[in-house]
């Protein structure tokens, strides 16, 4: 199966840029990477996807090397209400053979005043 | 989200008893997944469904049980055989290309 790692947590200042790095060695050659944000209590938020290279939408940046085997998420200029927990998503086959989305163990990002 | 509703939001089991988490979309998604999240820890996955009438164990699926009888509808019954199940459980569909998910609001599940 597939899995992912990242660091379990980061602290930034208000303002300043985050990089937020997924490893996944063992991606398949027809997944995409996903990105989640999640807050307490509530179900994980889309936030970016990509396959290769990079892709830039309202919210965040996100880095794919030419091998797959990582991809950093990159928020500019965070703010407070950017605490939260991010997650990347890598699809994987089980032994059965089926199709299933499994979650890593994502990063606690904290913003500090 | 707008189109995944679960009920209830909050859920108190007693010993021995099986309880049934209801998980509803409105989105046509084909897959549908069921996750369990304990304090601090991420999502682990329970059962998922690719098709109706179709479901496969996730990493986490002794002491639960699903169905797939419509394709609107992924309830997920807690039984008596999960002996810890107070977690926070979640549940997403996921669109077309099966790598975006999805997700309801939650049930937090405690144990009386």
């Amino acid at each position: 199966l597939a899995k992912t790692t990242q660091p379990i947590s980061m602290d930034s200042y208000e303002g300043q840029e985050v990089n937020i790095t997924c490893s996944h060695n063992n991606i398949a050659t027809n997944d995409y990477i996903t990105w989640y944000q999640q807050f307490p209590s509530q179900g994980p938020r889309f936030i970016i996807q990509g396959y290769k290279t990079k892709v830039t939408n309202e919210v965040a940046s996100l880095f794919i090397p030419a091998d797959r085997k990582s991809s950093t998420l990159s928020l500019p200029r965070v703010s407070l209400s950017d605490t939260a927990v991010y997650y990347c998503l890598v699809g994987s086959y089980s032994g059965a053979g089926s199709y299933q989305l499994t979650f890593g163990k994502g990063t606690k990002l904290s913003v500090i005043p | 989200d707008g189109g995944i509703t679960q009920s209830p939001k909050y859920l108190f089991r007693k010993e021995g008893q099986n309880v049934t988490l209801s998980c509803e979309q409105n989105l046509n998604h084909d897959a549908m997944y069921w996750y369990r999240q304990d304090p601090g820890q991420g999502l682990r996955l329970i059962y998922y469904s690719q098709i109706v009438n179709d479901f496969q164990k996730g990493d986490i699926a002794e002491g639960y049980s699903v169905s797939r009888e419509k394709k609107e509808s992924f309830p997920l019954t807690v039984t008596s055989a999960q002996k810890n199940p107070t977690a926070f459980y979640l549940c997403a569909t996921a669109d077309a290309t099966n790598e975006k998910l999805f997700f309801g609001s939650g049930t937090q599940l405690s144990v009386l």
